[in-house]
């Protein structure tokens, strides 16, 4: 089992769509928890830390359940600009190690 | 954010042949640097982890006498592909986090550019 699973894609959807992804985690030491997103043949870059008290960034929504080990991404009013491979990827306590989930491409369409 | 400085951006090789990326953290220290490898349609796989002064942690499975890394100091590590094949052609990535403006373990990690390895 991976240690950090995310919905397989792509995800195609129209421009002002609403779309989830889901990610869980197997190892229950993990620390802090982050989606990312990556662009083609670019670095990831940092979109936002998941607290389990849920946070949200304009359009963007993160949840995490401690219980479950699942953490959500939620777009809202989805723009073209958001086309991009969103990376799930937890922090463990040792060492720090950033483990990425295997990303679920999102494709904006007009 | 903090800035990562990765180079060379891409590079060609004869297998065979080593290649050495650097991996420099341009305004804060960074007292541990990550290298990650990914292949196309897929996901960052963590290949080593380095502290600055000390020899890399490697994950299952990555050979560590092919990857060679070196973190010297608190600005610079550096992975050598080593005797490169045609199978290493991937793209490589820095990732580093560390100390200065206050900055701890679950904080942000700043990426590289990443290096695209073809070995032909």
């Amino acid at each position: 089992r991976k240690e950090v699973e995310q919905d397989p894609g792509p995800f195609n959807v129209p421009e002002g769509a609403t779309v989830a992804f889901n990610c869980t985690y197997s190892n229950s030491a993990s620390q802090s928890f982050f989606w990312y997103r990556q662009d083609c043949r670019k670095e990831p870059k940092l979109l936002m830390s998941v607290y389990s008290s849920g946070n949200e960034d304009g359009r963007f929504t993160a949840q995490l359940n401690r219980a479950s080990q699942y953490i959500s991404l939620l777009i809202r009013d989805s723009k073209l600009s958001d086309s991009a491979t969103y990376l799930c990827v937890v922090l463990y306590n040792q060492g720090g190690k950033l483990i990425f989930g295997q990303g679920t491409e999102l494709s904006v369409k007009p | 954010g903090a800035v990562v400085s990765q180079h060379p951006s891409w590079v060609i090789c004869k297998s065979g042949t080593s290649v050495k990326i650097e991996c420099r953290s341009l305004d804060f220290q960074a007292t541990t640097m990550f290298w990650y490898r990914q292949f196309p349609k897929q996901s960052l796989m963590l290949m080593a982890t380095s502290n600055e002064g000390s020899k890399a942690t490697y994950e299952q499975g990555v050979e560590k006498d092919k990857f060679l890394i070196n973190h010297a100091s608190l600005t610079l590590s550096t992975l050598t592909v080593t005797s490169a094949h045609p199978e290493d052609s991937s793209f490589y990535i820095c990732s580093a986090r560390g100390v200065g403006r206050g900055r701890g373990w679950n904080t942000e990690a700043f990426f590289g550019q990443g290096t695209r390895l073809t070995v032909v």
